[in-house]
């Protein structure tokens, strides 16, 4: 069974940086594309950036300056990094298989709230 | 980036009506638009990819259908356990962009 589970602080204080863990067992991450995403209050949802099973990346252009994503290989993790954080930056944070192909697997989401 | 413009909002409904939840694109998307189900406190549950192909698992009450810049998702008989928000994603050209969502509600 592919599970995916994101970890991190849930509270981040404005102007410091964002970052998250997404641990994912029982698919390689050296297929496929995975990303991250998020959900503001309110529902919007938007889909942050990815990182290929060659580790090459791509990035929503509305974050473009400010977001990084990595792995770890030897450990099966992909990595989020958000800079100069704000308020706006509340959100549930998700990370997911990218939404090609038949195969559709998500985590269960951590909430990440920007407050000083 | 591709506008996804979900119709409606809000849908109240009773068990047993079919739906009809819309998506339209700012621009062609060749059929590379998938339909979630989300639940309070639950991930994402994709019910249908690139259109029409619905997910292992998902009742066939679900259906998909569209082309060009126009998606329609479609249940054919609401059940209790549907009632939920209903979003779409495009993924035809990247930053992959969503609907803004479709709270369905019990009348």
């Amino acid at each position: 069974e592919v599970q995916l589970q994101e970890s991190g602080p849930g509270l981040v204080k404005p102007s410091q940086s964002l970052s998250l863990t997404c641990s994912v067992t029982g698919y390689s991450i050296t297929s496929n594309y995975w990303g991250w995403i998020r959900k503001f209050p309110g529902n919007k949802m938007e889909w942050m950036g990815y990182i290929s099973y060659s580790g090459s990346t791509s990035y929503n252009p509305s974050l473009k300056s400010r977001i990084s994503i990595t792995r770890d290989t030897s450990k099966n993790q992909f990595f989020l990094q958000l800079n100069s954080v704000t308020t706006e930056d509340t959100a549930t944070y998700y990370c997911a298989k990218s939404p090609g192909g038949y195969r559709d697997y998500w985590g269960q989401g951590v909430m990440v709230t920007v407050s000083s | 980036d591709i506008q996804m413009t979900q119709s409606p909002s809000f849908l109240s409904a009773s068990v047993g009506d079919r739906v009809t939840i819309n998506c339209k694109a700012s621009q062609n998307i060749n059929k590379y638009l998938n339909w979630y189900q989300q639940k309070l406190g639950e991930a994402p549950k994709r019910l249908i990819y690139n259109t029409n192909n619905l997910q292992t698992g998902i009742p066939s009450r679900f259906s998909g259908s569209g082309s060009g810049t126009d998606y329609t998702l479609t249940i054919s008989s609401l059940q209790p356990e549907d009632f939920a928000t209903y979003f779409c994603l495009q993924h035809n050209s990247f930053p992959w962009t969503f609907g803004g969502g479709t709270k369905l509600e019990l009348k």
